[in-house]
């Protein structure tokens, strides 16, 4: 089965830093997608961003990048320019084709210090 | 779209009790998914439906939990009788799924279920 692994439980940022938070997941599998979401106290998730496994590209969605490392089964989240607002708990997600299962990692908490 | 919809946002219930969790999905979206979270176990996905049908719920805990969708635009999650272990927050999530592509899952904002 697929595991999704986030090492960090809580992290730290200044505000305007730039803060990398980690995911790594196990699969035998070579055509899978990969997920950052974000859940603030609201408890909504929030998809921040997306990457197909088939791409060697990183996706970036503004202060939002991703460092995917297939080889590695590394798949960690770079928010630049943190602001008040990304304080959050945040969620690495496997997801693969055919099962339709998202397998979501334990969530690392985010500060953001002003 | 309003999103997914779920009632109620916060329940309370004594333990032996009926419980239901409604959820409205996007409309047009084919599957649908429940999830549980709680702090020990994080999000775990307990079944999910495509096209109303029931595809998996191997990650169903017990008997006691039983899920429903009698159409495209509404389904429930039921827990009879609720015992103090079951307090989570209970998501519903909705995607489509495009050819061999599928998009994103679009959550509700969940249920906070409290036995007591």
């Amino acid at each position: 089965a697929q595991t999704v692994t986030q090492s960090q439980p809580e992290m730290s940022v200044q505000e305007a830093e730039t803060v990398t938070l980690s995911c790594t997941y196990d699969t035998s599998e070579s055509d899978y997608y990969l997920f950052w979401y974000k859940q603030p106290p609201s408890r909504q998730m929030i998809l921040v961003i997306r990457q197909e496994a088939y791409k060697q590209q990183n996706a970036t969605e503004n202060r939002f990048s991703v460092n995917f490392q297939k080889a590695a089964k590394s798949f960690s989240l770079k928010i630049s320019d943190s602001q008040l607002g990304d304080a959050a708990m945040y969620f690495c997600a496997y997801f693969q084709g055919g099962s339709e299962k998202l397998v979501f990692g334990k969530g690392t908490k985010l500060t953001v210090n002003p | 779209d309003a999103g997914v919809i779920q009632s109620p946002r916060h329940e309370v219930t004594e333990m032996g009790q009926e419980v239901t969790l409604r959820c409205k999905p996007i409309s047009g979206h084919d599957y649908l998914f429940w999830y549980r979270q709680t702090m020990m176990r994080g999000l775990e996905l307990l079944i999910y439906f495509n096209n109303n049908v029931p595809i998996d719920d191997s990650g169903m805990p017990e008997d006691r939990f039983s899920a429903k969708m009698p159409n495209a635009s509404f389904s429930t999650l039921k827990i009879q009788p609720s015992e103090p272990r079951d307090s989570a927050v209970y998501f519903c999530a909705s995607s489509l799924r495009l050819g061999g592509f599928s998009t994103e899952a679009f959550f509700g904002q969940g249920t906070r279920l409290t036995v007591v």
